[in-house]
C-alpha cells in the first residue's frame, strides 16, 4: 500500500537558524510530490512541486527552496529562517483520481 | 489569484441538522473537484469527489454539488455529527494532478 511519513511532526527554531524538513513515500514510483504550506486565512499555499528526480517547480517567492535527491524523497529546505516562515507544513504526493494524499504534517515555530 | 474561493472562513450547526459548505472558483476548465477534510495538527484527508460530467455525488452523509454554469460546488453534510467539526476544503484541477485549494471552512457541530 501507498504511504507517506512526513517528520519532524513539531519543530521550534531560532530566526536564522536553518532548517531541513523531510517527506518520504512509499508504495509507488515515480510520483509527483508537493510541499504546502497552511497559513490562517490562506488555506493550503502551494509551495513546490516535483514530477521527478532533480525537478522542482517554485509557486511563489520565498525564503525556501526544495530538493528531491531519490524518487520517492522530498526535503523543503532553508539557509536562515524567518519569523514569517512559521507555519504547518504539509507534504502530498499526486494521485490522478483521488487529488493528492497529505502527510501528517510539521508544526514549525520560528522564534 | 485565487482561482478557488471559500468565502466563508466559519460554519457552526446543531448535531443533526445539514451542513452546508461552499465553494466558488473562476476557472472554466477545471474539470474535477474534491473535498478535504482537516483535523488539527494532521493532514488534510480525501473526503469526496465529483467530475465536471455530472452535477451530484453522493457517499453515506457526504452529498457534493456541482453547477458549473455558476462555478460553485457544495458539500452537504446530513446529519452533521461532532465528529465532523473539522477544517474542510475543497480543491479543483483541470489536469489531473496539481490542485488548486480554497482557504478552507471550519466546521463546528454543536453537540
Amino acid at each position: 500500500s501507498q504511504t507517506i511519513h512526513q517528520w519532524p511532526a513539531t519543530l521550534v527554531q531560532p530566526v536564522g537558524s536553518p532548517l531541513s524538513l523531510e517527506c518520504t513515500v512509499e508504495g509507488t514510483s515515480n510520483p509527483n510530490l508537493y510541499w504546502y504550506r497552511q497559513a490562517a486565512g490562506r488555506g493550503l499555499q502551494l509551495l513546490f512541486y516535483s514530477v521527478g528526480i532533480g525537478q522542482i517547480s517554485s509557486e511563489v517567492p520565498q525564503n525556501l527552496s526544495a530538493s528531491r535527491p531519490q524518487d520517492r524523497q522530498f526535503i523543503l529546505s532553508s539557509k536562515k529562517l524567518l519569523l514569517s516562515d512559521s507555519g504547518f507544513y504539509l507534504c502530498a504526493y499526486g494521485q490522478s483520481n483521488y487529488g493528492y494524499t497529505f502527510g501528517s504534517g510539521t508544526r514549525l515555530t520560528v522564534v | 489569484d485565487q482561482q478557488v474561493k471559500q468565502n466563508s472562513p466559519s460554519l457552526s450547526v446543531q448535531e443533526g441538522r445539514i451542513s452546508i459548505l461552499n465553494c466558488d472558483y473562476t476557472n472554466s476548465m477545471f474539470d474535477y473537484f474534491l473535498w478535504y477534510k482537516k483535523y488539527p495538527a494532521e493532514g488534510p484527508t480525501f473526503l469526496i469527489s465529483i467530475s465536471s460530467i455530472k452535477d451530484k455525488n453522493e457517499d453515506g452523509r457526504f452529498t457534493v454539488f456541482l453547477n458549473k454554469s455558476a462555478k460553485h460546488l457544495s458539500l452537504h453534510i446530513v446529519p452533521s455529527q461532532p465528529g465532523d467539526s473539522a477544517v474542510y476544503f475543497c480543491a479543483a484541477s483541470y489536469t489531473g494532478n496539481q490542485f488548486y485549494f480554497g482557504t478552507g471552512t471550519s466546521l463546528t457541530v454543536i453537540p
